[in-house]
């Protein structure tokens, strides 16, 4: 699976849109681009994935650039219960074994 | 809830002892997996089951380590002889893969273990 660099931390203010970058320039045309987040002391928790095309859910939308090189996890209106840190993972959906290879995340710090 | 259940969510042992955990996947998912996370990192995976069959060993599972899913609902992880540096959180996760496409794993809420 590709290699994803994703910031160590971020911050933002309640309310307002937490942008989380992600990139994943060794990605191939097999590989999705997954999101995860995990509250503290919690297991890994799905938001939402991506091929090619951008997608939104009730929980975040996802931007993937055109030569999909990079991509973008938008949290519209974040909130206190939105701290956690945040995973991006790249995964060749043809492969029997999917296994999800998680790096280090960005910690996302939202505050009042 | 229908979510991933893991039994214990803690456990305090003395080095040396044996210890065993549980997990009972999403109902009707086919795929399981067992991922080990210590501070400060991402999960790293252990091992992963369709059905009953075992398909996939990481190298840090270690022959101190063995998983079991003898009816391919739940599944057991037991950690022989442990040591200090199995000291960590143990999260287990569910899917229904299909061997095409796109799969969505969901997590447990992990069994956080300390070896004394």
């Amino acid at each position: 699976d590709a290699k994803t660099t994703q910031p160590t931390s971020m911050d933002c203010a309640e309310g307002r849109a937490a942008n989380l970058p992600c990139n994943h320039s060794t990605i191939s045309g097999n590989e999705y681009v997954y999101w995860y987040r995990q509250i503290h002391s919690q297991g890994p928790q799905y938001i939402i994935h991506g091929l090619k095309n951008n997608e939104t859910n009730e929980m975040a939308s996802l931007i993937i650039t055109e030569d999909r090189k990079s991509s973008t996890l938008i949290l519209p209106h974040a909130t206190l219960r939105d701290t956690a840190v945040y995973y991006c993972i790249v995964r060749d959906y043809t492969g029997g074994g999917n296994k999800l290879t998680f790096g280090t995340g960005t910690q996302l710090k939202v505050e009042l | 809830d229908t979510g991933v259940s893991q039994d214990p969510r803690h456990k305090i042992t003395k080095r040396g002892q044996n210890v065993t955990f549980r997990c009972d996947p999403i109902s009707e998912h086919n795929r399981l997996y067992w991922y080990r996370q210590t501070l400060g990192q991402g999960p790293e995976f252990l091992t992963y089951f369709q059905n009953e069959a075992q398909l996939e060993k990481s190298r840090l599972l270690s022959d101190r380590f063995s998983a079991e899913r003898p009816k391919g609902s739940f599944s057991t992880l037991e950690i022989q002889r442990t040591e200090q540096g199995d000291s960590a959180m143990y999260l287990c996760a569910s899917s229904l893969g299909r061997e095409w496409g796109q799969e969505t794993q969901y997590f447990g809420p992990g069994t956080r273990l300390l070896v004394l």
